[in-house]
């Protein structure tokens, strides 16, 4: 089946590190990847798309990168805060013709102080 | 401008009884898409609206789920009768663009069967 995976256990880091974070997929080659982000009790908020023939992108502290070799995105969050401590969700389109999200697990950022 | 809303935020129910879900896309925004995730598991596709045509529905349960979008504007989701395992978070979503646009995301209706 076409997965998308994250690693599912929680990611516990420093407050200024940088968090890097890992969505592999399989049996599939999207034409891009999204990133969300997710607190609880609300839905996923967009962070970031990266397209396939892009190896990275960025916006403010955050960075995505986009290896088709490995099969695998990597998110960062540079001098990472407090607040970033979230779920973050890694999403592909299907493979229809439609706007049908495919998502990950998702993976929870803790950022201590 | 408004985001995504939901209602209600929370349902508790029993087993065999009736719920509607309903949701309000961002105005002007066709598509329309409905998901669930259950207690442990990822976020999954249920369906997709373009305007008030089912575009996808492959995500869809089983016959007990019913979902519309009259005159394109809202949407409801019905679950008739509901069981145990329909217990979960049901979100929905709107864009403009399905294949290249960003999904807007409700908060999600916490749906309990008892």
């Amino acid at each position: 089946s076409q997965k998308i995976e994250q690693n599912s256990e929680a990611l516990n880091i420093q407050e200024g590190k940088t968090a890097t974070l890992t969505c592999n997929y399989t049996n599939y080659s999207p034409a891009y990847l999204q990133w969300y982000r997710q607190d609880p009790g609300r839905g996923p908020v967009f962070l970031l798309l990266i397209r396939e023939n892009e190896k990275e992108k960025r916006k403010e502290r955050l960075k995505v990168t986009f290896d088709t070799t490995l099969k695998q995105s990597l998110f960062h969050i540079t001098a990472s805060q407090p607040a970033d401590s979230a779920t973050y969700l890694c999403a592909r389109h299907g493979s229809s013709n439609t706007g049908k999200l495919i998502f990950g697990q998702g993976t929870t950022l803790q950022v201590k102080p | 401008e408004a985001g995504v809303t939901q209602f209600p935020s929370h349902s508790v129910i029993e087993k065999g009884q009736t719920v509607t879900l309903r949701c309000d896309p961002i105005s002007g925004h066709d598509n329309l898409y409905w998901y669930r995730r259950v207690m442990g598991k990822e976020i999954k596709f249920l369906l997709h609206f373009v305007k008030e045509s089912k575009q996808d529905e492959s995500g869809m349960p089983n016959n007990r789920f019913l979902a519309e979008r009259t005159g394109g504007t809202y949407s409801t989701l019905k679950v008739q009768p509901a069981e145990l395992e329909d217990s979960g978070v049901y979100f929905c979503a709107s864009s403009q663009n399905p294949k290249t646009d960003t999904q807007y995301f409700g908060p999600g209706t916490r749906l309990t069967v008892l």
